[in-house]
């Protein structure tokens, strides 16, 4: 049972490039969520999903998209990546009240 | 007010220390309350589950008061081993961010 993967695990943007990343779960669960996280920053809600076709803004969504064509999986697109976007992006996934279930995150720097 | 307030240190402790950490939440409507352990740029790892009766894991005792909206943690006889970001999480059906909310952190570094 693999919970939760990130991939990749690490990435170098150039400013403009674009990329996608992944977020895997294999515990069926209907809800999903990115975050970024900065140094001495807490986490940030990038965009969030509660079901298969669905997807939500949360606290920065600007510079990204999301999709959630298939329940097992969410998306985060950078159109055009800029240095503000270099962070540790981190997926999540819960189902009802339980408690969230982490990928190892990604380490995303645009030069 | 914020939907989950903690108090953000650093608590600076000597091993052996015991030390406290408080979490407060806005939303009457949250339904379950996590502490999770986060080490420097990893993932978030959970510490455990709060419940009403309180719990006890260990080294580790973690309470809830619904009536004033208030998560604890405990932590005796610190090791260096402890040294990590904890952060209260709560779990609010219907909330405005997909239902999870996350406090800012509070660090603890244990020292020698």
């Amino acid at each position: 049972n693999a919970g939760v993967t990130q991939t990749p695990k690490f990435r170098v943007l150039k400013t403009g490039q674009s990329m996608t990343l992944l977020c895997a779960q294999d515990m069926n669960h209907e809800y999903m969520y990115w975050y970024r996280q900065d140094p001495g920053m807490g986490l940030r809600l990038i965009h969030y999903s509660v079901g298969e076709g669905t997807t939500a803004k949360g606290e920065v969504p600007d510079g990204y998209n999301v999709s959630r064509l298939k329940k097992q999986n969410f998306l985060l697109g950078l159109e055009s990546a800029a240095p503000s976007q270099t962070s540790v992006y981190f997926c999540a996934s819960i189902q009802g009240n339980t408690e969230a279930f982490f990928g190892q995150g990604t380490r995303l720097t645009v030069v | 007010r914020k939907e989950v307030e903690q108090d953000p240190g650093p608590f600076n402790v000597p091993e052996g220390a015991t030390v406290a950490f408080n979490c407060t939440y806005s939303n009457s409507a949250s339904q379950s309350f996590f502490w999770y352990r986060q080490d420097c740029r990893k993932e978030p790892k959970l510490l455990m589950s709060v419940y009403s009766s309180g719990n006890e894991d260990g080294r580790f005792t973690a309470q809830l008061n619904r009536a004033s909206q208030y998560i604890s943690l405990l932590i005796r006889d610190s090791k260096l081993s402890d040294s990590a970001t904890y952060l209260c999480v709560v779990n609010v059906w219907g909330g405005s961010q997909g239902n999870l909310i996350f406090g800012k952190g509070t660090k603890l570094s244990v020292k020698p």
